[in-house]
């Protein structure tokens, strides 16, 4: 069975630090997906990783995929308030159970 | 702008009373998918259509069925929800054969069981 985990769950940071989430997936895919979800909103397509070492970076999150190790990363930089929010990572039709960010003054 | 729609967007029933949620989309995407998310947890897949071909996750309840009467639109049915039912469904679209694209959800139905 597919199984795609997240780490860590929850996430609680200061203002302008940098912090990493982890995503481990259990078998191959060709693709990787991260997404924003606001309370009681729906899902926001963030990243769309492909290949093996592909890297995008939007604003102050960046996205990593490493296919042999089955390890995705969202990398956070300067954290802003207004990243508070949940980050889920999925490969197609699976989601991760999702990272809670809250960024602090 | 082309978009995935959900309505509606809040809907209130009583145990055991059939729903219908709907899904469009002017995508024209050949994929569709149905979603559940209970508070704090993953959207978990309930089935999907490439195309007409329905493809039904293994666990999901016999409660839960859908048409797809054309490329458009989507529907899931709930025959007799029960109190475990009551989440956000979240209807989402892709092209099977653009695999650099997300899928595109829509706003969602938030399903409340009286």
């Amino acid at each position: 069975e597919l199984k795609v985990e997240q780490n860590p769950l929850f996430l609680s940071m200061q203002e302008g630090k940098n912090y990493t989430i982890y995503c481990n997936y259990s078998t191959t895919s060709d693709r990787l997906y991260w997404y924003r979800q606001d309370p009681g909103k729906s899902l926001e397509s963030l990243f769309v990783l492909l290949s093996n070492g592909a890297v995008k970076q939007e604003g102050r999150l960046m996205a990593s995929l490493d296919t042999k190790a089955r390890l995705s990363t969202l990398h956070i930089t300067a954290a802003v308030h207004d990243l508070s929010a949940t980050y889920f990572c999925a490969v197609p039709m699976r989601f991760g159970a999702g990272t809670r960010l809250t960024v602090k003054p | 702008d082309a978009m995935v729609i959900q309505n509606p967007r809040y809907q209130v029933t009583q145990f055991g009373k059939p729903v219908t949620l709907s899904c469009s989309q002017t995508l024209n995407h050949n994929v569709m998918y149905w979603y559940q998310q209970k508070s704090s947890q993953a959207p978990k897949l309930l089935f999907h259509y490439y195309d007409k071909d329905f493809n039904n996750e293994a666990d999901t309840p016999d409660n839960f069925q859908s048409r797809r009467p054309n490329t458009s639109f989507c529907f899931l049915d709930i025959r007799s929800p029960g109190l475990g039912d009551a989440a956000m469904y979240l209807c989402a679209t892709s092209s099977r054969g653009a695999s650099n694209q997300p899928q595109h959800f829509g706003d969602g139905t938030r399903l409340s069981i009286l």
